[in-house]
């Protein structure tokens, strides 16, 4: 299995400011996850699309999935300098019993 | 509180050494995974398991073993067939498919 590709790479913001965090993998999905990861540590589970759904939302994330397209997109708004890490997009792949991380994106906001 | 416990955080390796690494849950999880990080990258996928005495090899298995005798347990060994195991090993447990994964807090090997 093949990991998906994050963009950008890293991103660096303001506090106050959204930040905008792009997914694109290659095959069939169940569902897209995205997490989290401080410097250092485990990964923390932020929130999971369906490949049946276009649109899901917890307190300040917002997530959109394009199975046409092959892509997912993770907006975070009003951003904390508590929100700096490393967010990596995940794909059950149809057929599979596993995840599949994608490369991440590094986070910075400045206070 | 439930969760994944693992240990030792840091291990140093001498060359030609077998090393354990052990990941404990108590999330009643039938599947458990190991992933290897390397620096600045993303997660690869080590060894999976999907229920007691039976697990998979993943993306990148040359050089490592695992064990899954108990639901709780999945200790993963590196051997010294694995050739380049300085690296940050996760350990998660969770079926992906409703909640997404729970994963440890990791153990960073390093080769001295």
């Amino acid at each position: 299995s093949q990991q998906g590709e994050e963009d950008p790479q890293a991103l660096s913001i303001q506090e106050g400011e959204n930040a905008t965090m792009n997914c694109s993998y290659k095959t069939s999905i169940n569902n897209l996850q995205w997490y989290r990861q401080n410097s250092g540590r485990g990964l923390v589970h932020l929130i999971l699309i369906r490949s049946n759904e276009r649109e899901k939302h917890s307190g300040r994330l917002r997530v959109t999935l394009d199975t046409s397209k092959k892509s997912s997109s993770l907006l975070i708004t009003a951003s904390r300098a508590a929100d700096t890490a490393s967010y990596f997009c995940a794909t059950d792949e149809t057929g599979f019993q596993k995840l599949v991380f994608g490369t991440g994106t590094r986070l910075l906001v400045s206070p | 509180d439930g969760g994944i416990t693992q240990s030792p955080k840091y291990l140093f390796r001498k060359e030609g050494q077998n090393v354990t690494l052990s990941c404990e849950q108590n999330l009643n999880h039938d599947a458990m995974y190991w992933y290897r990080q390397d620096p600045g990258q993303g997660l690869r996928l080590i060894y999976y398991s999907q229920i007691v005495n039976d697990f998979q090899k993943g993306d990148i298995a040359e050089g490592y073993s695992v064990s899954r005798e108990k639901k709780e347990s999945f200790p993963l060994t590196v051997t010294s067939a694995q050739k380049n195991p300085t690296a940050f090993y996760l350990c998660a447990s969770g079926t992906g498919r409703v909640d997404g994964y729970t994963f440890g807090s990791g153990t960073r090997l390093t080769v001295v």
